[in-house]
């Protein structure tokens, strides 16, 4: 089964800009949601998709924000890019059902995102 | 406000030996906890669970403990391999209400020797 994929890999982008990052789940996973990895602040929580719905939100401003289409497929957009939004973000897929298995995420190899 | 921390940021182990990474949390609201292993360029590998209603959960050589009323948990490694260096999460999630989101820990480096 291939797991979960993320693209692209790496990414160089300038101050004001913005940028679309993408994240194919495992297949059978309805639930997609997207972390923050920066040096010495772990994984932060961004959001979490279920059937094209946004179910949770982390405490990030409206900058970061995301979709997820029927097939499951997920989307992260971050507008007007700041110095601060460097970072590794990763993707990771579950069932998102009510056992508490669908909490055992997989993740994708992330996207570095570097902001100039 | 960090609800769930790691507070060794890193640990060396020789191989062969035991290792032991541990986690605090502070929701006593968590009833669902989860380990995973990063490899550096590469995402987090799930690794083993444990639901609030055990102690204990093993899997090979992985083993992990769970005492709610410290709140506290350990990953026990045994015996650790050079393979097992990595840096490990520990993460909680709340798997009540409508929250399916997952609260990590800022990770331990763990380096195992030959």
């Amino acid at each position: 089964k291939a797991g979960v994929t993320q693209t692209p890999r790496y990414l160089i982008k300038t101050r004001g800009q913005q940028v679309t990052l993408s994240c194919s789940p495992i297949s059978g996973h309805r639930s997609v949601s997207w972390y923050q990895q920066t040096p010495g602040q772990g994984l932060q929580f961004l959001f979490e998709y279920f059937s094209e719905t946004q179910r949770n939100k982390g405490n990030f401003p409206g900058r970061f924000s995301g979709r997820q289409f029927s097939n499951s497929r997920s989307e992260m957009n971050v507008s007007t890019l700041e110095l601060g939004d460097s970072a590794l973000y990763l993707c990771a897929s579950s069932f998102g059902g009510i056992q508490v298995s669908s909490y055992e995420q997989y993740f994708g190899p992330g996207t570095r995102l570097t902001v100039t | 406000d960090q609800q769930v921390k790691q507070n060794s940021p890193s640990l060396s182990v020789q191989e062969g030996r035991i290792s032991i990474l541990n986690c605090d949390y502070t929701n006593s609201m968590f009833d669902y906890f989860l380990w995973y292993k990063k490899y550096p360029a590469e995402g987090p590998t799930f690794l083993i669970s444990i639901s609030s209603i055990k102690d204990k959960n093993e899997d090979g050589r992985f083993t992990v403990f769970l005492n709610k009323s410290a709140k506290h948990l350990s990953l026990h490694i045994v015996p650790s391999q050079p393979g097992d260096s990595a840096v490990y999460f520990c993460a909680a999630v709340n798997s009540g209400g409508s929250n399916y989101k997952l609260t990590f820990g800022k990770g331990t480096l763990l380096t195992v020797n030959p």
